[in-house]
Parts: structure tokens; C-alpha cells; sequence
């Protein structure tokens, strides 16, 4: 079975500047997919960026990006110019190929992120 | 709608009751997925409906769990004689598919505390 471990529990972060949220997985499959998700206290999970673990090169979408070690099995997540908006907890997913564990997800414990103004 | 609506967005039961947990994927939507999240947890999966039938049940804790999902849409998820370690955020996504990449849709959950 696969497992998503995030060893941080909570980070902060000032406003304008840059942290980076770890998160480390454990599989024997070659081809997977990763997720980072943002839960605000809406409670409502939304997806921040996608990984297809066949692409070497790493995913970005806008201030977020992602530095994806396959060999190590680490999938850390960066945000630039951060935002108060951006204050939520994140987690960290991981999903088995196309039809295989019928696509549910498996996440890790989540880190608190505070952006302080 | 245009989003996953679950209801209700709070419940507050007693020990022993049963309660009944409803979602509403996203038209057109033919996985959907439960998932529990309890405080200061992460997500953990109970079960997987594919149509209307359930592939994988293999996350629900216990016998008192039960879901069934109708039509191919509205799913219920049933808790009967609840306990005190069943509070948590009852999460429900849905998805056009399995594919890996394909991406899941999440409702707001329902915060349920048994007292």
C-alpha cells in the first residue's frame, strides 16, 4: 500500500516571501500521479497543482510550483509572493495509474500554512 | 449545481443514533468517492462508487457504516448507532472517471459531532 508522509505539521511564512512545504511517499509503482490540495476553513479541498510522475519536468501553475524527486519519492510544494489568501492547510495526495484503485487518493497528514502581513 | 453540495453542512447527534450523511456530485460525474477527515487528520478513504455500484468498500471502519449511491448520482452514507469516534468531516468528491490525472471534485463535507 502506498503512504504520504508531510513531517511538517505547521509552517509560516511572511507575506511577499517564499516557503516550501515537504512531502515524501512510499511506493513500488512506476507510474503514479501527485496532487497538492488546499483545504481553507471552508473546509472545501481545492486542487493547487498536478504531477504526472512519467514527466520529468516539474509542474507550475502561477506563484506554485513543485521540485518532484522520483528517486527519492519526494514531492515538495513552493509558493512564491505569498498571499493572505494563500493561509489554508495543504495536503499532499498520491494516486495510482488510470483505473487501478479505482482513482482514490491517498493523503498525507496535511500542514497548517500561516502567512503572516 | 456546479459544485459537489453535501447536507446537511452540520450535524449534532447523540450517541447511539443513526445519521445520514447525502451528496450530490457533479452532473455527469460517474466515480465518487467518501472520505472521513477527522481533527487535525488527513483524509481517509471509506469507500468508491462507480454508477451505482461499489467497487471498493474496503475503507469503511465498521459494519455500522453503510453508503449506496442512487441513479447514478445522489449518494447517502449511513452511520447507524454512532459513537464519539465517529465525529469528524465526512468528505465527498466526485470525478468524470479514474483515470490517474483526472482531477476530484470536493464537497464542503459535513461536520458531524456525536455527543
Amino acid at each position: 500500500a502506498q503512504t504520504v508522509t508531510q513531517s511538517q505539521p505547521e509552517m509560516s511564512v511572511q507575506e511577499a516571501e517564499t516557503v516550501t512545504l515537504s512531502c515524501t511517499y512510499d511506493t513500488s509503482e512506476s507510474d503514479y500521479y501527485l496532487f497538492w490540495y488546499k483545504q481553507p476553513p471552508s473546509r472545501q479541498m481545492i486542487l493547487v497543482i498536478r504531477q504526472e510522475a512519467y514527466k520529468q519536468q516539474n509542474a507550475t501553475e502561477n506563484r506554485f510550483s513543485v521540485n518532484f524527486q522520483k528517486a527519492a519519492k519526494s514531492f515538495s510544494l513552493k509558493i512564491s509572493d505569498s498571499q493572505l489568501g494563500d493561509a489554508a492547510m495543504y495536503f499532499c495526495a498520491y494516486r495510482s495509474p488510470g483505473g487501478t484503485s479505482y482513482g482514490k487518493l491517498t493523503f498525507g497528514q496535511g500542514t497548517i500554512l500561516t502567512v503572516h502581513p | 449545481g456546479a459544485g459537489v453540495s453535501q447536507s446537511p453542512s452540520n450535524k449534532v447527534t447523540e450517541k447511539g443514533k443513526d445519521v445520514e450523511l447525502r451528496c450530490d456530485p457533479i452532473s455527469g460525474h460517474t466515480a465518487l468517492y467518501w472520505y472521513r477527515q477527522s481533527l487535525g487528520q488527513g483524509l481517509e478513504f471509506l469507500i468508491y462508487f462507480q454508477g451505482n455500484s461499489a467497487p471498493d468498500k474496503s475503507g469503511l471502519p465498521s459494519d455500522r457504516f453503510s453508503a449506496e449511491r442512487t441513479g447514478g448520482s445522489v449518494s447517502t452514507l449511513t452511520i447507524q448507532r454512532t459513537q464519539q469516534e465517529d465525529s469528524a468531516v465526512y468528505l465527498c468528491a466526485s470525478s468524470l472517471g479514474v483515470r490517474g490525472n483526472t482531477e476530484a471534485f470536493f464537497g464542503q463535507g459535513t461536520r458531524l459531532t456525536v455527543v
